[in-house]
């Protein structure tokens, strides 16, 4: 049974360019949420979806998009990076948009210089 | 917007020690969960308390929540090197909100 999966594990990115990354759930599972963890914080959320819609958003801009596909698997895109954006980004599945347990995978460590 | 506070931010000990976090919050809480990450790690869910004044226990750890559900605790007894993390709260605000706020964490080390 695959745990939740994230690509790409690192990236290196310039001020003002755009990035995606990518999620797929654990098996099952049909909703994905994005969390951004700044070094030494607490997981921040982004965004979650659901039926390939977003369902509910945490306080970020625009900036930040995401994506659900059939298959349950989600893209996040940040766009015109800035260094704050550096971060381990996660991404978390669970069963439903409740107050479910979720399922945190490895994440991406985002680096923007 | 939702406040929660952990403490202490950081908690050293010797193996065998007890240790105990602390989760706060500024507004009545739905429920709460508990979550470990080991250093390099992503999150791991340990527990989902719900009820006013609940305490749950798995193995030497055990979870409480407050009976105005407004604070939360974890504590491990006779701390082993294998407890080494952070250990986050994540609260639910009352009212049909399923956004988590997570806490700063509590980093526990355990030494040897």
């Amino acid at each position: 049974d695959a745990g939740v999966t994230q690509s790409p594990t690192h990236l290196i990115k310039t001020r003002g360019q755009q990035v995606t990354l990518r999620c797929s759930p654990k098996s099952g599972h049909d909703t994905v949420s994005w969390y951004q963890q700044a070094l030494g914080q607490g997981p921040q959320f982004i965004f979650q979806y659901y039926e390939e819609e977003e369902r509910q958003r945490g306080n970020f801009p625009d900036r930040f998009s995401g994506h659900q596909f059939p298959n349950y698997s989600s893209e996040l895109n940040v766009n015109a990076l800035l260094l704050g954006d550096s971060a381990l980004y996660l991404c978390a599945s669970s069963l439903g948009t409740g107050a479910y347990e979720q399922y945190f995978g490895p994440g991406t460590r985002l680096t923007v210089t | 917007g939702q406040q929660v506070m952990q403490i202490p931010q950081y908690q050293h000990v010797q193996e065998g020690e007890d240790f105990t976090t602390y989760c706060n919050s500024s507004t009545t809480l739905s429920n709460i969960q508990w979550y470990k990450q080991r250093p390099g790690g992503h999150p791991v869910f340990l527990i989902q308390l719900v009820k006013s004044g609940e305490v749950k226990k798995q193995k030497r750890l055990t979870f409480q929540f407050g009976e105005a559900k407004k604070n939360s605790s974890l504590h491990i007894t006779a701390t082993q090197t294998t407890d080494v993390g952070t250990y986050f709260c994540a609260v639910f605000a009352s009212g049909g909100s399923y956004i988590p706020t997570f806490g700063r964490g509590t980093s526990l080390i355990v030494h040897p």
